[in-house]
């Protein structure tokens, strides 16, 4: 069964201060690797997709990388916009997206 | 280009009642998905649709949930009789075609009393 555990579950920031998420994945066959942004009251906003192991890409302060068994989202210098909950989902064998719990990201003034 | 549209934003029924959850994807978007959030839980998905077919109903929790997507258009998700366990919140996606990233609504919050 396809599975996603996304650490820390919680992580608070001062402004100006880099740091990582990360994303352990097992799947059957990945098709593809996916991270997205979700504001209170909100839908989940799409922010990347990885293909393969090696793959890096970037948005702005925003950079996702992707090794066979875990992604890392590393925020450079976040801003308190970048407060969010950044959700971690892979695609396997089917259509159907399975996520992993989220990490809370708080970034302070 | 307006983005993916649910109806309720929240809805609040007795255990019992029936509830609709309505869906208007992204114009031209063949494949729609229903997710749902319990809360503590993550985000898990329900069913997809390409156009007006059923694709993947494999994450529909039993026999109380019914979705249809009447002409490829817009999709319901029908809950009935509703119990204290489905309240979570409902959220559709939509995309251009299979493997593009999904575009989320909003979501339904539901709550079962």
């Amino acid at each position: 069964e396809d599975q996603v555990t996304q650490s820390p579950e919680a992580l608070r920031l001062q402004e100006g201060e880099s740091s990582s998420l990360n994303c352990s994945y097992t799947v059957s066959g990945l098709r593809g690797l996916f991270w997205y942004r979700q504001d209170p009251g909100k839908g989940p906003e799409f922010l990347f997709t990885l293909y393969s192991a090696g793959e890096e890409k970037e948005k702005e302060r925003l950079k996702a990388t992707l090794t066979k068994k875990e992604s890392f989202l590393h925020i450079t210098a976040p801003k308190p916009e970048d407060s969010a909950t950044y959700l971690c989902a892979v695609q396997g064998g089917s259509e159907k997206l399975v996520f992993g719990k989220g990490t809370k990201l708080t970034v302070n003034p | 280009e307006a983005g993916v549209t649910q109806f309720p934003s929240h809805s609040v029924i007795e255990k019992g009642q029936t509830v609709t959850l309505r869906c208007d994807p992204i114009s031209g978007h063949d494949n729609l998905y229903w997710y749902r959030r319990v809360m503590g839980k993550e985000i898990k998905f329900l069913l997809h649709f390409v156009k007006e077919s059923k694709q993947d109903e494999s994450g529909m929790p039993n026999n109380r949930f019914l979705a249809e997507r009447t002409g490829g258009t817009y999709s319901t998700l029908k809950v009935q009789p509703a119990e204290l366990e489905d309240s979570g919140v409902y959220f559709c996606a939509s995309s251009p075609r299979t493997g593009a990233p999904l575009h989320f609504g909003n979501g339904t919050r539901l709550t079962v009393t």
